[in-house]
């Protein structure tokens, strides 16, 4: 089965630099989430987005932005980048309402992470 | 302020039941209890969910007490591969990660 791909892997940027990090939802997954992990840190929630509107904003800094298009993948932008933003970055997907627009539960299906090194 | 109370760690031996208890006394009524595992650095890993009942899959149980303030997650025969840390989310809209139990299975 499709899992949710994440782009790319491993990228190093050097402070003051700009980073684009992508996500590619399971398909016919109408959410995405945007997860911050820091070293030995717990993944904090950074921002959602529901049939690509935003739908949900937790701790984003105001240098990042996030969008998603119209063929539902999502990219996570971040300028001026801090040595402190050097973390994992998981995108999650799932499928919050179902047939019928009807709500159904948060299961969220993470991809493998993007590891952002800022030097 | 946290919405979900868990223990720092737990150890748990080969082959024997890990209960993983968390608190959470200010759920609301429409919030669902979710479980989700993170081994080493890979992206989290759904477990289980569940609102008021009991709920059992491949992979665990869920016990919630009737009055929803408490859950327990039971892996019925932990195995090395099961060494993760264990986040209890309530949420309903809301998907949150608090601190988690670093869970450790000895052979």
């Amino acid at each position: 089965a499709a899992g949710v791909i994440q782009s790319p892997r491993h990228l190093i940027k050097e402070k003051r630099e700009t980073a684009t990090l992508k996500c590619y939802p399971i398909p016919r997954h109408d959410t995405v989430y945007w997860y911050q992990q820091g070293p030995g840190q717990d993944p904090q929630f950074l921002i959602s987005f529901y049939e690509k509107m935003q739908s949900d904003k937790g701790s984003i800094p105001d240098r990042f932005s996030a969008q998603q298009f119209s063929d539902y993948h999502s990219e996570l932008n971040m300028s001026s980048l801090e040595l402190g933003d050097s973390a994992l970055y998981f995108c999650a997907s799932s499928l919050v309402r179902g047939p019928q627009g009807i709500a159904t539960n948060e299961k969220l299906f993470f991809g493998s992470g993007t590891q952002l090194s800022v030097l | 302020d946290a919405k979900t109370t868990q223990p720092t760690s737990m150890d748990c031996a080969e082959g024997r039941a890990a209960n993983l208890p968390c608190n959470h006394s200010t759920i609301s009524g429409n919030e669902y209890v979710y479980w989700y595992r993170q081994i080493h650095s890979q992206g989290p890993q759904y477990i289980i969910h569940g609102l008021k009942n009991n709920e059992t899959n491949e992979m665990a149980s869920l016990i919630i007490t009737e009055d929803r303030k408490s859950s327990t997650l039971i892996l019925p025969h932990a195995t090395l591969r099961d060494t993760a840390v264990y986040y209890c989310i309530v949420s309903y809209n809301d998907m949150r990660f608090g601190a988690g139990t670093r869970l450790t299975v000895k052979p």
